[in-house]
């Protein structure tokens, strides 16, 4: 596509639930970035694809978040028994490589814990 | 944890005045990149300055790195009311996968 497509764009769980994110990035992009952004603040890194290898998950709060991407496309951010502390906005960016060009992020999903 | 500090938090201008962001990091970089964020969107890609350069241009974006202050600035000329959004600066480390990015500068634009 032509640009990195998020969805759903917006999602309220009760806390407890589990929910799954998921990130189209452009086709082509080799790496893939998943950030965390809390309200005013900066993005915070999570984890990081290079292809369908996950070479990168230092900044996964917790084990209750996973993330996927096995066919080196699409990828599902997954948190298990959410927690009010995980409302934040959960972004997806691509790139033809770790960083040397820029990424492109999508829109992003709104996460609300209730 | 993140790795730059935008200064200022948050600026005021007018449509027409020239917007200053300054940006300072901890670690020795790769590159250092600018990102802009409208409200509720995705962040944008401005500009990216690597580490063997001083000074970039782009537009109405200038941006400047000084590597042995660790520290950066991004110069928005002739502004407009559509520039008003937040601005952050990220940086990727030499050994380093991905960008770490600062807490943001937010700009308003008044007409």
């Amino acid at each position: 596509g032509a640009g990195v497509s998020q969805s759903p764009r917006y999602k309220v769980a009760k806390r407890g639930q589990d929910v799954a994110l998921r990130c189209d990035p452009i086709s082509g992009h080799v790496s893939l970035f998943w950030y965390q952004q809390a309200l005013g603040q900066g993005p915070e890194f999570l984890t990081y694809f290079q292809n369908e290898a996950q070479l990168d998950k230092s900044g996964l709060p917790s084990d209750r978040f996973f993330a996927e991407r096995p066919e080196g496309s699409v990828s599902t951010l997954k948190i298990q028994r959410t927690q009010q502390e995980d409302s934040a906005v959960y972004l997806c960016a691509s790139s033809w490589d770790r960083g040397d060009y820029g990424y492109t992020f999508g829109s992003g999903t709104r996460l609300t814990v209730v | 944890s993140q790795q730059g500090e935008e200064d200022p938090q948050a600026l005021s201008i007018q449509e027409g005045e020239n917007a200053t962001m300054n940006c300072s990091y901890k670690t020795s970089i790769n590159n250092l990149q600018w990102y802009r964020q409208n409200s509720g969107r995705g962040l944008v890609h401005l500009i990216l300055i690597r580490s063997n350069e001083r000074e970039k241009h782009s537009g109405r974006l200038r941006v400047t790195l000084d590597t042995s202050k660790k520290s950066s600035s991004l110069l928005i000329t002739a502004s407009r009311a559509a520039d008003t959004a937040s601005y952050f600066c990220a940086t990727l480390s030499n050994s380093g996968y991905a960008l770490n990015f600062g807490k943001g500068t937010s700009l308003l634009v008044t007409p």
